[in-house]
């Protein structure tokens, strides 16, 4: 039973350009979402979070939408760089940290 | 600022043998959890802990066992070992109570000849 879903195993986007990554849950309940990269052979590394009490929270380059009626969320990634390049997960902590099942960013030069 | 810690970093072991993955978490973090990442594939949830206690379990091979000790660390042991075993293996920590979110560790790649 995934609860956290991604749906768009790659996306392929322009260096400069806006890159979207987008995020599906089913459990109302959850309140708190966590957007994480990953290179290869490495750790996860955490990226941007977002409340349920919110629903935009910006960090730099980086923003994430959350839709709650929709259980939707998105990271958006404006401009978009070639090191953004990667896999990019999201998560809900009250999921027990389950991760979706990614999206591989590509950003071309 | 301190990190999460896992041990080894590399591990080469033959089949049908055993292995331990350890894992420290960051200081006042209260839970534990492990991922195995296989060639090509997303980190799969393995199992995780909280307070030392199970909390969770995903799909963790009945030849697999884990436990959080008293000063939060935790280890993944793996027996029988089958060609299938060699991945990526990693832990995150995160505190339950502050709501923060996990951080992982480097990962121990396991190889299973």
């Amino acid at each position: 039973d995934q609860q956290v879903k991604q749906n768009s195993p790659s996306l392929s986007v322009q260096e400069g350009r806006i890159s979207i990554l987008n995020c599906d849950y089913t459990n109302s309940m959850f309140d708190y979402f966590l957007w994480y990269k990953k290179y290869p052979a490495e750790g996860p590394t955490f990226l941007i979070s977002i409340s349920s009490i919110k629903d935009k929270n910006e960090d730099g380059r980086f923003t994430v939408f959350l839709n709650k009626s929709a259980k939707h969320l998105s990271l958006h990634i404006v401009p978009s760089q070639p090191g953004d390049s990667a896999v990019y997960f999201c998560a809900a902590p009250r999921n027990d940290m389950r991760f979706g099942a990614g999206t591989r960013l590509t950003v071309k030069p | 600022a301190a990190g999460v810690i896992q041990s080894p970093r590399h591990l080469i072991k033959e089949k049908r043998e055993t292995a331990t993955l350890k894992c420290y978490p960051i200081p006042r973090h209260d839970t534990v959890y492990w991922y195995q990442q296989g060639p090509g594939q997303d980190p799969q949830f393995l199992i995780s802990f909280y307070e030392k206690m199970q909390s969770d379990k995903g799909s963790i091979p009945d030849r697999f066992s884990a436990q959080q000790f008293s000063d939060y660390h935790s280890e993944l042991n793996m027996s029988s070992l089958e060609l299938g075993d060699s991945a990526l293996y990693f832990c995150a920590s995160s505190s339950m109570l502050e709501g923060t979110e996990a951080f992982f560790g480097q990962g121990t790649r396991l190889t299973v000849v």
